[in-house]
């Protein structure tokens, strides 16, 4: 089992529409936790942080469930600019490692 | 402006013949990394440096070398390349403030360099 799951997609969605990505991950000594957005052919660049109370920025909301062992990812009011791959990426305090998942690909249709 | 940059973008060689592919940080950052993106397997790191002179394994390192003589630069060096290292890879750096927290800060990632080995 991979350390850190993601559904990969293609999630299709229309502009406008609220769209949802969640990301589980294995180990519970698990620390942290990050969405980075990867466009493609291009570089990864960090989106969010994720925080245990959950966080917002903007139009995006991160949320942490340690006892279920996943987090996920909310976009609102999609725009076609958010079309992208969305990394989960967990940091493991144990091994002190960043932990990539493979990513959720989101395509925002006019 | 603050960037990492990797040379060359895109390679193509054959089997056995050795490749370095640099990276430069200008943001004066400790740690630097080299990860690989294959699909279905996301980002694996493969060597990464705390500091000058510092260097340490990561989780995929067979086939793969690298050096730190200067803080700016991180070249990864292939030295008998093989076709299971054709991948897409990645270059990243951040700063190590943040004590034992170090990796909650922002990785800046190079644009890539995409490699084929015949």
């Amino acid at each position: 089992r991979k350390e850190v799951e993601q559904d990969p997609g293609p999630f299709n969605v229309p502009e406008g529409a609220t769209v949802a990505f969640n990301c589980t991950y294995s180990n519970s000594a698990s620390q942290s936790f990050f969405w980075y957005r990867q466009d493609c052919r291009k570089e990864p660049k960090l989106l969010m942080s994720v925080y245990s109370s959950g966080n917002e920025d903007g139009r995006f909301t991160a949320q942490l469930n340690r006892a279920s062992q996943y987090i996920s990812l909310l976009i609102r009011d999609s725009k076609l600019s958010d079309s992208a791959t969305y990394l989960c990426v967990a940091r493991s305090y144990n091994t002190d490692k960043l932990i990539f998942g493979t990513g959720t690909r989101l395509q925002v249709f006019p | 402006e603050a960037q990492v940059t990797q040379n060359p973008r895109y390679l193509i060689t054959v089997t056995g013949k050795k490749l370095t592919v640099t990276c430069s940080q200008n943001m004066n950052h400790e740690y630097m990394s080299w990860y690989r993106q294959d699909p279905g397997l996301g980002l694996r790191q493969i060597y990464y440096s705390m500091n000058v002179e510092v260097t340490d394994k990561g989780d995929v390192p067979e086939g793969y070398k690298v050096s730190r003589k200067e803080k700016r630069n991180f070249p990864l060096i292939l030295e008998s390349p093989s076709p299971n290292q054709t991948s897409l890879y990645f270059c990243a750096s951040s700063t190590l403030a943040g004590g034992r927290d170090f990796l909650d800060n922002e990785q800046f990632f190079g644009p890539g360099t995409r490699l084929t080995v015949l």
